[in-house]
């Protein structure tokens, strides 16, 4: 199956700083989206990106999908940032395989 | 449009009982996933479904574990004779169709604890 592998696996931020968060997988992909779960367990969809850079509020992603990356930029952090934000890779036929997330922790 | 539910939230079992996990997707969503969380780890596929149809099972442990989505009503997936090591959060998240080109929605999980 295609391998999903994200970095840095922990990330400690002070609030107001920028970070980028990395996401690479092994095979060509039809889909690819990031979600984050917040300390209460809730998965929330942040990015349906197969390809191309999307931006919503103080986070934006980039998929290359030509190299197998994609990026997920927080700007700005808010201790509501914190959390852990998963890479979720899909196939021609509709499978999800995740990748091990990276945990965010945003320091007041 | 209310989104993926899941019930129960907290399920507890003593080994050897069978648990049943509920998952009605979003409206007009016709494929539904289950995944497995451990403490500390990501989410693990289990089994992807379609109306009345089996689509990928290849996460799914051989024994003890089914998966149904029937025409009516919602996704069940059970786990027959539980032990400690089943003890995790599982997720349901759901998609319009053609889920390969589609955003995922997921539940608020239900935490099976096995005593």
């Amino acid at each position: 199956g295609i391998q999903v592998e994200q970095s840095p696996p922990d990330l400690i931020l002070q609030e107001g700083a920028n970070s980028t968060l990395r996401c690479n997988f092994s095979d060509s992909v039809n889909n690819l989206q990031w979600f984050h779960q917040n300390p209460w367990g809730q998965l929330i969809n942040l990015f349906y990106i197969p390809s191309g850079t999307k931006q919503n509020g103080r986070l934006s992603a980039t998929t290359v999908a030509t190299e197998r990356y994609s990026l997920l930029y927080i700007s700005s952090s808010q201790t509501t940032d914190s959390g852990v934000y998963f890479c979720a890779v899909g196939n021609s036929w509709g499978k999800f395989q995740f990748g091990a997330g990276t945990q965010v922790v945003v320091t007041p | 449009n209310a989104g993926v539910m899941q019930n129960p939230r907290h399920l507890v079992r003593r080994r050897g009982q069978e648990a049943r996990l509920r998952c009605s997707p979003m409206k007009g969503h016709s494929h539904v996933y289950w995944y497995r969380q451990l403490p500390e780890e990501g989410l693990k596929f289990m089994v992807y479904l379609q109306k009345e149809n089996i689509i990928d099972e290849s996460g799914m442990p051989k024994e003890r574990f089914s998966a149904e989505f029937p025409k009516e009503g919602p996704s069940i997936l059970r786990i027959q004779q539980v032990v400690r090591g089943d003890s995790a959060a599982y997720f349901c998240a759901s998609s319009p169709e053609g889920a390969a080109n589609e955003k995922l929605f997921f539940g608020s999980g239900t935490q099976l604890s096995v005593l």
